[in-house]
């Protein structure tokens, strides 16, 4: 299968302070990016879709100036989460979908764990 | 009613043993369907995809789609300790914007 990371993996800040997400799809162009957040315990939750060179869609309830999408091209796109606070804190999972013969198929980044103290 | 419903388990089998993960989906449209597998702590992994009726198989993996029942399951043969995981069902809905994901199924296969 397709090959999509994240960096950083994990990552520890100051609350009031911003932190940036890359996620890159490594052998494949991805048609739209998209970024979730997971709880401990709970189940993914979109929070926006990205298509190369236009503004994200978040999802209901998403803050589009707390979470900064940037899809600067077809195999890059960040997450900046900007003036953390602790409730920010949870597992961050970028996905890219490719077109495929007849359809799409999704990979996901390993994930990026954010912690604000 | 959910887009996509799963039973959220936990689904236990002894080892060796058929494990069978359902899940169902409103969206009469919808194309694609997947199956990802979730370990605790880690991303979702696809192990599946199944876009016509019918099963497709890969190795002990089969995944069997009735389009008409709007429904979509995911067999495990020779179940292994290491298949505990998190099952997410996911379909792609009509016109392919979005990806709708199941709340998953734990499942736990005993040794």
């Amino acid at each position: 299968g397709a090959v999509v990371s994240q960096h950083p993996s994990w990552v520890i800040c100051k609350s009031g302070t911003s932190v940036k997400i890359e996620c890159r799809s490594l052998d494949f162009q991805a048609t739209t990016m998209f970024w979730y957040r997971q709880f401990p315990k709970q189940s993914l939750m979109l929070m926006a879709t990205s298509n190369e060179g236009s503004k994200a869609t978040y999802e209901q309830g998403v803050e589009k100036d707390k979470f900064l999408i940037n899809h600067a091209s077809l195999t890059l796109s960040t997450l900046t989460v900007t003036s953390a606070h602790p409730e920010d804190s949870s597992f961050y999972i970028c996905s890219a979908r490719v077109r495929t013969s007849g359809s799409y198929e999704q990979y996901f980044g390993p994930g990026t764990r954010l912690t604000v103290t | 009613q959910k887009e996509v419903e799963q039973n959220s388990g936990p689904l236990s089998v002894p080892e060796g043993a058929i494990a069978s993960l359902n899940c169902t989906y409103s969206d009469r449209g919808s194309q694609s369907f997947f199956w990802y597998r979730q370990y605790s702590g880690k991303s979702p992994e696809l192990i599946m995809f199944i876009y016509s009726n019918g099963d497709k198989e890969d190795g002990r993996f089969t995944a069997q789609l009735n389009k008409a029942s709007q429904y979509v399951s995911l067999l495990i043969r020779d179940s292994q300790p290491s298949d505990s995981a998190t099952y997410l069902c996911a379909v792609i809905n009509t016109g392919g914007f979005k990806t709708i994901f199941g709340a998953g199924t734990r499942l736990f296969v005993k040794a």
